[in-house]
């Protein structure tokens, strides 16, 4: 290893659809943050575990967006009913609890296509 | 609201000389500051990074420097290279609003940077 690890890299579905996207974080990292990436845009936050816990979750994140982080290791981030809107770059990233700063380290991302 | 500008979107460099690409941020909250590098269908990748008690980091080609009071950054890169064609993210962080002191980062949109052989 390794660094952060995402699958599917790309995904594409019909509108209406249900997705769900995987993160593997850097073994030791013990926080892990989930971004929406759109084109000419930067990242931009969705939410944060540390550990298990969702600890925070942005206005971004619409009542069809759900992510889990069960055993603190791996999380999953699910789209319900999918829009065309949510066509766009997800990227995972993780950190280290106990760094003085929060140097977050980033996967590939998973590009969803919603038709 | 965008907290974290990069007013250039591009950026033309030839190779062997300076690249200096620039990054305002509005929010006097933000103590931590970083710039990723991202290659086309590829994660940001994490270059360097400067806390708000220091004004110039270097590591390697790589200098960033921080006016505080200006609310401004800078990133260097010299001398450039082909291979540091990409686009260029600032990023800023402070501490979110939940405990464990986490720092909320928050992104810019980008700079594209093309070295010329």
């Amino acid at each position: 290893d390794t660094g952060v690890s995402q699958n599917p890299r790309h995904k594409i579905t019909k509108r209406g659809q249900n997705v769900t996207f995987r993160c593997d974080p850097i073994s030791e990292h013990n926080r892990l943050y989930w971004y929406r990436q759109t084109l000419g845009q930067g990242p931009e936050f969705l939410t944060y575990f540390q550990n298990e816990a969702q600890l925070e979750k942005s206005r971004l994140l619409s009542d069809r967006f759900s992510a889990e982080r069960p055993k603190g290791s791996f999380s999953t981030l699910e789209i319900q009913r999918t829009e065309q809107g949510d066509s766009a770059m997800y990227l995972c990233a993780s950190s280290f609890l106990g760094q003085v700063t929060d140097t977050q380290y980033f996967g590939p991302g998973t590009r969803l296509t919603v038709l | 609201d965008q907290q974290v500008k990069q007013n250039s979107p591009s950026l033309s460099v030839q190779e062997g000389r300076i690249s200096i690409l620039n990054c305002d941020y509005t929010n006097s909250m933000f103590d931590y500051f970083l710039w990723y590098k991202k290659y086309p269908a590829e994660g940001p990748t994490f270059l360097i990074s400067i806390s708000s008690i220091k004004d110039k980091n270097e590591d390697g080609r790589f200098t960033v420097f921080l006016n505080k009071s200006a609310k401004h950054l800078s990133l260097h890169i010299v001398p450039s290279q082909p291979g540091d064609s990409a686009v260029y993210f600032c990023a800023a962080s402070g501490l979110g609003r939940n405990s464990g002191g986490y720092q909320k980062v928050t992104f810019g949109t980008g700079t594209k940077l093309q070295v010329i052989p």
